[in-house]
């Protein structure tokens, strides 16, 4: 039973262009939404995050939205750059005990991911 | 900061013998660190979540006994993959958080085995 799906294995932008990433989920109520980035032969790092209270999560280039009725999250990259190629994953884990926006806690459940390549 | 290492990088091995993977922190003390496993193309999916000085608690379908993992300090968690076959070649990452559950998970690079 995959909760968290990313449809989309690849991606393809022009440098300064939007990139948007896609997942979707299922049984949710009140979770916790994180994307990370991974390059080879390293470990996933944590990008930006929104609680499910939320729609909208911004940090400069990075926004994340969430559409609950749909269960569908994305997240758009605005301008595109060439560093930013490598996969990216959507990740679902619990509702944070403390503090405001940043990180998720607990059990991570992934998304397969997205290779994204942003072109010169 | 927070900083987590994983040895080795990639191990190829014969089928039946035992692999060990360790996973440090190395600026930070870990009480809980998780093991993750990523077949081709697919998402990572967790294995187990160890807190220090104690058990491991394994998700659903992840055999005990095959995947040993041991998390003796807090900086240290080894995960041995027991009489390995080709269907365990993977991606093994690990990540730690400082306090149980309720802190950022920060990933290891992940190790890579192949079972011939």
């Amino acid at each position: 039973d995959q909760q968290v799906k990313q449809n989309s294995p690849s991606l393809s932008v022009q440098e300064g262009r939007i990139s948007i990433l896609n997942c979707d989920y299922t049984n949710s109520m009140f979770d916790y939404f994180l994307w990370y980035k991974k390059y080879p032969a390293e470990g996933p790092t944590f990008l930006i995050s929104i609680s499910s209270i939320k729609d909208k999560n911004e940090d400069g280039r990075f926004t994340v939205f969430l559409n609950k009725s749909a269960k569908h999250l994305s997240l758009h990259i605005v301008p595109s750059q060439p560093g930013d190629s490598a996969v990216y994953f959507c990740a679902r884990g619990l509702q944070p005990t403390g503090g405001a926006g940043g990180t998720s806690y607990g059990k991570l459940t992934f998304g397969q991911g997205t290779i994204l390549t942003v072109h010169p | 900061g927070a900083v987590v290492s994983q040895h080795p990088s990639w191990v190829i091995c014969k089928s039946g013998t035992s692999v060990k993977i360790e996973c440090r922190s190395l600026d930070f003390q870990a009480t809980t660190m998780f093991w993750y496993r990523q077949f081709p193309k697919q998402s990572l999916m967790l294995m187990a979540t160890s807190n220090e000085g104690s058990k491991a608690t394994y998700e659903q379908g992840v055999e005990k006994d095959k995947f040993l993992i041991n998390h003796a300090s807090l900086t240290l968690s080894t995960l041995t993959v027991t009489s390995a076959h080709p269907e365990d070649s993977s991606f093994y990452i690990c990540s730690a958080s400082r306090t149980s559950g309720s802190d950022e998970q920060f990933f290891g690079p992940g190790t890579r085995l192949t079972v011939l």
